[in-house]
């Protein structure tokens, strides 16, 4: 099994640009999670979704999208780049009750 | 909510000395409790949890951790460190009814001298 994939792995993007990070799990778990890791503050949760068509904010909503049009995938939308979303951002997946199950990360600097 | 608070950023042990890694946590609900691993260039990795039952848990590479309520701790250890062990480590808690909403620590780095 793949687990969780994560597309891009590195991405530099311009202020005011827009891009979108991919997650894909093959694991059919419902819940999904997108966190971004910044050093010294652990892992910030930005959004997540408990299953197809329901998605609901974390602690670091502002500046992202998502949505969850099938069980697999669950993209990160940035709509705007400011450089504050330079981070490591990472896609996570787990059944209820269960582990999360994370992927590699995007590497991801906005100048 | 939920919040997590490990104490010690960066922790270093000699190899073969008693590794442990504090985590408090707060909760309003019963408490999931998690440990995990990062190393460099990588995701995270489960190393043990803590739903309900027995309050010691036993994890991967002969880690392990005991919950303990009256405490709020969940706290992790390792009678004997490898070189093997040097890693980042984060301990996280979540609801019983949406571990979606899972709220991590920031991390304690461990270093293990030889």
């Amino acid at each position: 099994n793949a687990g969780v994939t994560q597309t891009p792995k590195f991405q530099v993007l311009k202020t005011g640009q827009s891009m979108t990070l991919q997650c894909a799990q093959d694991m059919n778990h419902e819940y999904m999670s997108w966190y971004r890791q910044d050093p010294g503050m652990g892992l910030r949760l930005i959004h997540y979704s408990v299953g197809a068509g329901i998605t609901d904010q974390g602690e670091v909503p502002n500046g992202y999208n998502v949505s969850r049009s099938t069980t697999e995938d669950f993209p990160l939308r940035l709509l705007s780049a400011a450089p504050s979303q330079t981070s490591v951002y990472f896609c996570a997946s787990s059944y209820r009750g269960g582990p999360q199950h994370f992927g590699d990360g995007t590497r991801l600097s906005i100048l | 909510a939920q919040s997590v608070t490990q104490l010690g950023s960066h922790v270093s042990v000699s190899e073969g000395a008693l590794v442990l890694l504090r985590c408090n946590y707060s909760s309003s609900v019963p408490p999931y409790l998690f440990w995990y691993v990062q190393y460099p260039n990588q995701g995270l990795q489960l190393l043990l949890k803590y739903t309900t039952g027995a309050t010691l848990v036993k994890g991967i590479n002969g880690f392990e951790a005991e919950f303990k309520k009256s405490e709020t701790s969940f706290h992790l250890t390792k009678p004997s460190a490898h070189m093997s062990d040097a890693a980042e480590y984060f301990c996280a808690v979540s609801g019983p009814y949406n571990n979606n909403d899972m709220r991590f620590g920031a991390g304690t780095r461990l270093t293990v001298k030889p």
